[in-house]
C-alpha cells in the first residue's frame, strides 16, 4: 500500500460529460502529480501541485483542470469528455519539489462511451 | 519532443532466466534513473534507482547498468520468477520536461513462464 488513495476506482460515463477524480496523497507529502496511462501507452505527465500551488504542466488538455486543496488532497476535473479520454488516471505524491521517489495510487479507470 | 525510448515492448522468459530491458535517453537535467514496477490493477511502484556516481547498482536479483557516454541504462532481472511478471517502466529527468522532470519510457511487459 503506497498510502496514496484515489477515488473512484472505476468510472463509466458518456461523451460530453464531466467527471472529477480525487486523490489523497501520502501523509506528509506536499507534491501531487497527475498522470494519464492509455492502452499500450506509457505514463504521460499531466500536472503537478505543491502545497496548493500549481508547479508544472505537462500534456494536459484545456478541457482538463486540477487543483490542490488546503488539506493537500487534489482533484482532477475532466470535461467535455471524448472517447479518447478513456484511460487510467494515476495520482502520485512525493515529499518535496525535487525528484525522488514517487508514490502512486492504484488509479482511476475512466471509460467514456 | 524529448523521449525516453524503452525496449522491448514485451518479453517472455522462462523461470530462472534473465530478463533484460533497455532504455535510451536524451539530455537529462540531472543524473537520476529509476525503474518502476507495475502489477495489473496497481499503480507503479519504485523498484530500484541509480544516481550514477556508479555505473551499476544491484538490489537482490535486480541490477541497473548505466552507460553515461551512450546515454543508455538497463534493468537486468536475474533468476526471473513468475512473481516478477509485471510491466516495467524506466524514467529519466529530461531537461525540458515539467514537474519533477521524470519522463517515463513506454513500458515493457514481462511474462515469466513457470
Amino acid at each position: 500500500d503506497s498510502g496514496v488513495t484515489q477515488t473512484p476506482k472505476h468510472l463509466i460515463t458518456a461523451t460530453g460529460q464531466r467527471v472529477t477524480l480525487r486523490c489523497s496523497p501520502r501523509s506528509g507529502d506536499l507534491s501531487v502529480y497527475w498522470y494519464q496511462q492509455s492502452l499500450d501507452q506509457g505514463l504521460q505527465f499531466l500536472i503537478q501541485y505543491y502545497n496548493g500551488e500549481e508547479r508544472a504542466k505537462g500534456n494536459i488538455l484545456e478541457r482538463f483542470s486540477a487543483q490542490q486543496f488546503p488539506d493537500l488532497h487534489s482533484e482532477l476535473n475532466l470535461s467535455s469528455l471524448e472517447l479518447g479520454d478513456s484511460a487510467l488516471y494515476f495520482c502520485a505524491s512525493s515529499r518535496g519539489l525535487g525528484t525522488g521517489e514517487l508514490f502512486f495510487g492504484e488509479g482511476s479507470r475512466l471509460t467514456v462511451l | 519532443q524529448q523521449q525516453v525510448k524503452q525496449s522491448p515492448q514485451s518479453l517472455i522468459v522462462q523461470k530462472g532466466g534473465i530478463s533484460i530491458i533497455n532504455c535510451a535517453y536524451e539530455n537529462t537535467a540531472f543524473d537520476y534513473f529509476p525503474w518502476y514496477q507495475q502489477f495489473p490493477g496497481k499503480g507503479p511502484a519504485l523498484l530500484i534507482a541509480i544516481r550514477p556516481d556508479v555505473s551499476e547498482k544491484k538490489e537482490g536479483r535486480f541490477t541497473i547498468s548505466f552507460n553515461k557516454s551512450a546515454k543508455q541504462f538497463s534493468l537486468h532481472i536475474m533468476d526471473s520468477q513468475p512473481g516478477d511478471s509485471a510491466t516495467y517502466f524506466c524514467a529519466a529527468p529530461m531537461i525540458k520536461a515539467a514537474g519533477n522532470k521524470l519522463t517515463f519510457g513506454g513500458g515493457t511487459r514481462v511474462l515469466v513462464k513457470p
